[in-house]
């Protein structure tokens, strides 16, 4: 079974300054696919980014950039010039592509942007 | 923008009760899951629905429990008789079937069994 493990449970940063939430996973697999999702307070997790393990330039949107060390299974997302928008609970997920596609999450990382 | 909608929001029961979340996915998406988060802990896989019938179970997802999507817009989550642990967030995504189809999350439906 894949196992995802997120041990920040809550972080803070400055507005403006840069922080890094840390994921780890375990599989046997080869070919998978890593996601970071945000949940802001009483709304919906919504996709920040996304990776193919097979890929191994690491995903960037915007502010929002991962570190993929597929040898030692780390997967970290990057938040640059923090915004108090981004104050939400971060998921990282693992999805194995099979007939199913279900997902695997870690426990989350609460994240505090402090003004 | 197209989006996950579920009801209801909140849900109280007693211990031993029939409750039935309902879910409205986005319209052209194929893959149906539900997912439960107890407070404090991971999001955990309970269901996945496609072509009309359970493609993967977890589990949690014993005799208590069954899908349904009767009419091809709700997906429903029906809990027969409802356990103090079964108290949790429930979040009803959908994606589309392309394999790195993102998955698309509702509000969630939090149920507290008393």
């Amino acid at each position: 079974a894949q196992t995802v493990t997120q041990s920040q449970p809550e972080m803070s940063v400055q507005e403006a300054e840069t922080v890094t939430l840390s994921c780890t996973y375990d599989t046997s697999e080869n070919n998978y696919y890593l996601f970071w999702y945000k949940q802001p307070p009483s709304r919906q997790m919504i996709l920040v980014i996304r990776q193919e393990a097979y890929k191994q330039q690491n995903a960037t949107e915007n502010r929002f950039s991962v570190n993929f060390q597929k040898a030692a299974k780390s997967f970290s997302l990057k938040i640059s010039d923090s915004q108090l928008g981004d104050t939400a609970m971060y998921f990282c997920a693992f999805m194995k592509p099979n007939t199913g596609n279900q997902f695997y999450f870690g426990t989350g990382t609460s994240l505090t942007v402090i003004p | 923008e197209p989006e996950v909608t579920q009801t209801p929001s909140h849900q109280v029961t007693q211990m031993g009760q029939e409750v039935i979340l309902r879910c409205v996915p986005i319209s052209n998406h194929l893959y149906f899951y539900w997912y439960r988060q107890i407070l404090g802990q991971k999001v955990e896989f309970l269901v996945s629905f496609y072509n009309n019938e359970i493609s993967e179970k977890s589990e949690i997802f014993d005799d208590q429990f069954s899908v349904e999507r009767p009419d091809g817009s709700n997906f429903t989550l029906k809990i027969r008789s409802t356990k103090l642990e079964d108290s949790a967030m429930y979040f009803c995504a959908s994606r589309t079937g392309t394999v790195t189809g993102e998955l698309f999350f509702g509000e969630g439906s939090r149920l507290t069994v008393l």
